[in-house]
């Protein structure tokens, strides 16, 4: 297992398209994390899943943003009609339920660019 | 809500030397833990190091060592004889439950 793994690494997008990213966690991680982060800024918490069911989310998921992780493995996070204020890096990260608290694993993240 | 505050956007140290990132953070839980995170230019971020707030002593990562003081809050990570390749962001970061909390970063640049 190589780590959390996230595709693609860029997307270069019009405004108003709608995305999709995907992430792989670890395999043997239960849960899964979406965090964005803005240039120069921290990781805001997006939402979380506990293998395929959404825990928890933030207010900053606006009605644009869905995300699923339909078998408890892979995530898929879509932006429709996207801004120019969805441009950031989206962050994806793994643990296991119970071991949060040992940290997450990153992936290196999709950098999106709405132009 | 539980915030983390990095008070210093930037700093720089020589090469060799030992810098001090500050960190300080708001909660009225009395379990959690603390990290600092490292995230290189277009690298993905990685853990240097991780506290827990029920043991008085501080967490000590080869080079990377922490100052945790509980009751004022704050949780400092001290770097010695640094290198290079520790230049890059650095993120403090705070979890009580399920969702791991991210101070705003310090830039650290490190000169030859």
């Amino acid at each position: 297992d190589t780590g959390v793994s996230q595709d693609p690494r860029h997307k270069i997008t019009k405004r108003g398209q709608n995305v999709t990213f995907r992430c792989d966690p670890i395999s043997e991680h239960n849960r899964l994390y979406w965090y964005r982060q803005t240039l120069g800024q921290g990781p805001e918490f997006l939402t979380y899943f506990q293998n395929e069911a959404q825990l928890e989310k933030s207010r900053l998921l606006s009605d644009r943003f869905s995300a699923e992780r339909p078998k408890g493995s892979f995530s898929t996070l879509e932006i429709q009609r996207t801004e120019q204020g969805d441009s950031a890096m989206y962050l994806c990260a793994s643990s296991l339920a119970g071991q949060a608290s040992y940290g997450y694993t990153f992936g290196s993240g999709t950098r999106l660019t709405v132009v | 809500a539980q915030t983390v505050t990095q008070s210093q956007p930037e700093m720089s140290v020589q090469e060799a030397e030992t810098v001090t990132l500050s960190c300080t953070y708001d909660t009225s839980e009395s379990d959690y833990y603390l990290f600092w995170y490292k995230q290189p230019p277009s690298r993905q971020m990685i853990l240097v190091i991780r506290q827990e707030a029920y043991k008085q002593q501080n967490a000590t990562e080869n080079r990377f060592s922490v100052n945790f003081q509980k009751a004022a809050k704050s949780f400092s990570l001290k770097i010695s004889d640094s290198q290079l390749g520790d230049a890059a962001m650095y993120f403090c970061a705070y979890i009580a439950g399920n969702m791991l909390t991210f101070g705003g970063g310090t830039r650290l640049m490190v000169k030859p």
